[in-house]
């Protein structure tokens, strides 16, 4: 059992580059989500999705699309990078409804754009 | 979305108790309280979670008065591995419709030897 796991651990792209962060996890969970990071910031959420085939839009949603064609796997797409893009990048999964409430993390991705 | 307002820092001994509070004046009734914490590049890591009253788990409790505007996780006899940051988070992940989390700036705790 992985957990969840991310590809690239690293990656540094020059401005105007495309990229594609992967986010996979083995626990069955419905829900899934990507962050991002900042130095000496809190998380801030990018997109989420509730389930296959369905995603929404989180509190920077700007410059970045996402697609769940998997329940397992969760993708985070740059069309063009910039600077501003340079961060630390988490995925996360969760199950669904219910009286508890845990979301489980990924090792991050630390993204440079130069 | 109820905001949450914790302390930016606060620093420790090895050994005390710690307790950090997290205000949160605007919780909706089906709100539950959740906290993380974050090790230097790590991703954040669920701690407790709670709705009311006192919750305890094998790592924290978690002290919630009965008007739930606050919160309050204590640490008992922390270590120098508890230095790491913590969030408060509060939500109801029940209504998909409406999920938006905030994490915060957190509280960034350092312990002491």
């Amino acid at each position: 059992n992985a957990g969840v796991t991310q590809t690239p651990k690293f990656r540094v792209l020059k401005t105007g580059q495309s990229m594609t962060l992967l986010c996979a996890q083995d626990m069955n969970h419905e829900y899934m989500y990507w962050y991002r990071q900042d130095p000496g910031m809190g998380l801030r959420l990018i997109h989420y999705s509730v389930g296959e085939g369905t995603t929404a839009k989180g509190e920077v949603p700007d410059g970045y699309n996402v697609s769940r064609l998997k329940k397992q796997n969760f993708l985070l797409g740059l069309e063009s990078a910039a600077p501003s893009q340079t961060s630390v990048y988490f995925c996360a999964s969760s199950y669904t409804a219910g009286y508890s409430y845990e979301q489980y993390f990924g090792p991050g991705t630390r993204l440079t754009v130069t | 979305l109820a905001k949450t307002t914790q302390p930016i820092s606060m620093d420790s001994y090895e050994g005390q108790e710690v307790n950090i509070t997290c205000s949160h004046n605007n919780i909706a009734t089906n709100d539950y309280i959740t906290w993380y914490q974050q090790f230097p590049s790590q991703g954040p890591r669920f701690i407790i979670q709670g709705y009311k009253t006192k919750v305890t788990n094998e790592v924290a409790s978690l002290f919630i008065p009965a008007d739930r505007k606050s919160s309050t996780l204590s640490l008992p006899r922390v270590s120098l591995s508890d230095t790491a940051v913590y969030y408060c988070l509060v939500g109801d992940w029940r209504n998909s419709g409406t999920y938006k989390y905030i994490f915060g700036t957190g509280t960034r705790l350092k312990v002491l030897a």
